[in-house]
């Protein structure tokens, strides 16, 4: 039974480009939601996807944008990278509605130079 | 307005030993709570998840805690073993405005060290 996976693991990047990082949900899940991980921190939520929608957001610029796709894979794209776009980026899934647990994937290291 | 945060950031104890790992929360409309493991270079790993309508909730070697009158979370891990070192973060889940899709609010979390 496969986890949650993301690619890449490792990632970098100049300030002004654009990157998009890849999910895919444990087996069964049909909800992913993406955080932002700073070194030392918790993850901050960004947002979340269910039926190909995007169902709720944190306090991230509109830069930051997703999709979902109809296989439940998501994408996190970020335009305009800054410096402080640097992070972990986790990908979680989980089962629709409720209060159901979120497992995470083992993320992607973003850095900008 | 919303929180979750722990109470020691770091916590060292001897192999064998009981790990008690604090939390506290203060949107007291939070219906669901996890306990992640994080170890380094690895996303959060799910330990165990506990429901407003419980007090305690038991799984292997893990317990927690919660106690909704003063807003507070624990993990406690019995016979703690070198493989339990990694940061712990607690999470409230809570969707927006009364959706049923939850999001999680983490902590700082708490660096356990386990000494042989």
């Amino acid at each position: 039974d496969a986890g949650v996976t993301q690619s890449p693991t490792h990632l970098i990047k100049t300030r002004g480009q654009q990157v998009t990082l890849r999910c895919s949900p444990k087996s069964g899940h049909d909800t992913v939601s993406w955080y932002q991980q700073a070194l030392g921190q918790g993850p901050q939520f960004i947002f979340q996807y269910y039926e190909e929608e995007e169902r709720q957001r944190g306090n991230f610029p509109d830069r930051f944008s997703g999709h979902q796709f109809p296989n439940y894979s998501s994408e996190l794209n970020v335009n305009a990278l800054l410096l402080g776009d640097s992070a972990l980026y986790l990908c979680a899934s989980s089962l629709g509605f409720g209060n159901q647990p979120q497992h995470f994937g083992d993320g992607t290291r973003l850095s900008i130079l | 307005g919303e929180s979750v945060g722990l109470h020691l950031p770091t916590l060292s104890v001897q192999e064998g030993d009981n790990s008690i790992i604090n939390c506290a929360y203060s949107n007291s409309a939070s219906d669901y709570f996890i306990w992640y493991k994080q170890e380094s270079g690895k996303g959060p790993q799910f330990i165990i998840d506990i429901r407003s309508n419980m007090d305690k909730r038991q799984g292997q070697r893990v317990t927690v805690l919660l106690n909704k009158t003063v807003k507070h979370l624990s993990l406690q891990i019995a016979a703690t073993q070198p493989g339990d070192s990694a940061v712990y973060f607690c999470a409230e889940n809570k969707g927006d405005r009364g959706s049923t899709l939850g999001r999680l609010y983490f902590g700082r979390g708490t660096q356990l060290t386990v000494w042989p």
